[in-house]
């Protein structure tokens, strides 16, 4: 069975400080990956995608960069970070050209940038 | 350009009752809509979807209604129970946007005793 694993599960980082977000999928190859975030009290943002090994696309213009390094890996990352990007951080992977069950979540990220 | 929207941030329901939520949208071409769960701390999950090409879809308490006349799609839960109390996403996709999908901004369940 597939599975997505997101760590770590909190993390509280000084305002410019770097940042690295790992996620991971079993028992799948060549998904979707996503990179969503969740601010308090609001919806959910796609931050980053990625439909093969090296290919991004970017959805917002921020600070935060993404990463594949493998067909099973997606990596969010970030050199200096901001107040701004506290938030939820979700982690998702749908199988490659159907969404027709949707995405898969991970366990998500609490970010807290102090 | 919200092409999915829930307009109601927050709802509040009686337990045993039937939870209406509502859904928007205004892309014609969207061919599936989805319904997710998410609890406080945790990834969302799966719940119900439906195609385009149906008007109902039911799975136990959850049902999901299509109307595409009206660019409009509601999920029912009945009865509403306590462990439904969750925010709860509708989302759409399009082959257009290479099966991403897009999504709505979520309304907060409240299930009281």
């Amino acid at each position: 069975s597939q599975t997505i694993h997101q760590w770590p599960a909190t993390l509280v980082q000084p305002v410019g400080s770097p940042l690295s977000l790992e996620c991971t999928v079993e028992g799948t190859s060549n998904p979707n990956l996503y990179w969503y975030r969740q601010a308090a009290g609001r919806g959910l943002q796609l931050l980053f995608y990625s439909v093969g090994i090296g290919q991004i696309s970017s959805e917002v213009p921020q600070n935060l960069s993404a990463s594949r390094p493998q067909d099973r890996q997606f990596i969010l990352s970030s050199k200096k970070l901001l107040l701004s990007d506290s938030g939820f951080y979700l982690c998702a992977w749908s199988v490659r050209g159907s969404a027709l069950y949707g995405y898969t979540f991970g366990s998500g990220t609490r970010l807290t940038v102090v | 350009d919200q092409q999915v929207k829930q307009n109601s941030p927050s709802l509040s329901v009686q337990e045993g009752r039937i939870s209406i939520l509502n859904c928007d949208y205004t892309n014609s071409m969207f061919d599936y809509f989805l319904w997710y769960k998410k609890y406080p701390a945790e990834g969302p999950t799966f719940l119900i979807s439906i195609s385009s090409i149906k008007d109902k879809n039911e799975d136990g308490r959850f049902t999901v209604f299509l109307n595409k006349s009206a660019k409009h799609l509601s999920l029912h839960i009945v009865p509403s129970q306590p462990g439904d109390s969750a925010v709860y996403f509708c989302a759409a996709r399009t082959m257009d946007s290479n099966y991403q999908l897009i999504w709505g901004a979520g309304t907060k369940l409240i299930i009281k005793p």
